[in-house]
């Protein structure tokens, strides 16, 4: 799996949109992008995947460049419950199995 | 049902205990994963049970024992363990398609 770089921490203002970095610049063409975000404690959660379009769903909106050598997850309008980890990952869509590799994802704050 | 059930949520075990750890989803998903996670750091992948067979061991001390029953049930065996084994175990399944992983909210393990 390609590997990802994401800042280790941010902050947002609370009602302010969230625009979280993700570097994968080895990129296979067959390679997903897939974000997830653990709440302290609790099992990461899905929140949105693509391969190269940009992606849109209740809780957020995923931009990907045309190289798709990045992308930013986008949450429109962060609220104190969305402090979290979130983890920026890239993976081959296989059939039997697979692996879902986490990186070392970036700290989200929300303050009011 | 959408959920992946862990039991139990807590568990203290001393080193020459046997326990087991237990993940039951019914959602039809056919792949399986076990994740391991130190505080501070990423879910590390363990094993990846395919159709109910392990297709993939992580190369994890043969300490920890997987079993798959059937296809909505995944078990981990724990013996003769470490206190550094302590960690929040991660079970997670996913359909066979490119959709995201669903996971549990994990079984926070002690050994003494």
């Amino acid at each position: 799996d390609a590997k990802t770089t994401q800042p280790p921490s941010m902050d947002c203002a609370e009602g302010r949109a969230a625009n979280l970095p993700c570097n994968h610049s080895t990129i296979s063409g067959n390679e997903y992008v897939y974000w997830y975000r653990q709440i302290h404690s609790q099992g990461p959660q899905y929140i949105i995947h693509g391969l190269k379009n940009n992606e849109t769903n209740e809780m957020a909106s995923l931009i990907i460049t045309e190289d798709r050598k990045s992308s930013t997850l986008i949450l429109p309008h962060a609220t104190l419950r969305d402090t979290a980890v979130y983890y920026c990952i890239v993976r081959v869509f296989e059939r039997q199995g697979g692996k879902l590799i986490f990186g070392q994802g970036t700290e989200l704050s929300v303050k009011p | 049902d959408t959920e992946v059930t862990q039991t139990p949520k807590h568990l203290v075990m001393g080193m020459t205990n046997k326990k087991s750890l237990k993940c039951e989803q019914h959602m039809g998903h056919r792949a399986m994963y076990w994740y391991k996670q130190k505080a501070k750091k990423p879910p590390e992948l363990m094993f990846v049970y395919s159709y109910e067979k392990l297709s993939i061991n992580e190369s994890v001390p043969s300490r920890f024992s997987p079993e798959c029953p059937n296809s909505s049930l995944l078990n981990l065996h724990l013996h003769a363990l470490q206190p550094e084994d302590s960690a929040l175990y991660l079970c997670a399944s996913r359909a066979d398609r490119e959709e995201g992983y669903t996971f549990g909210s994990g079984t926070r393990l002690t050994v003494v």
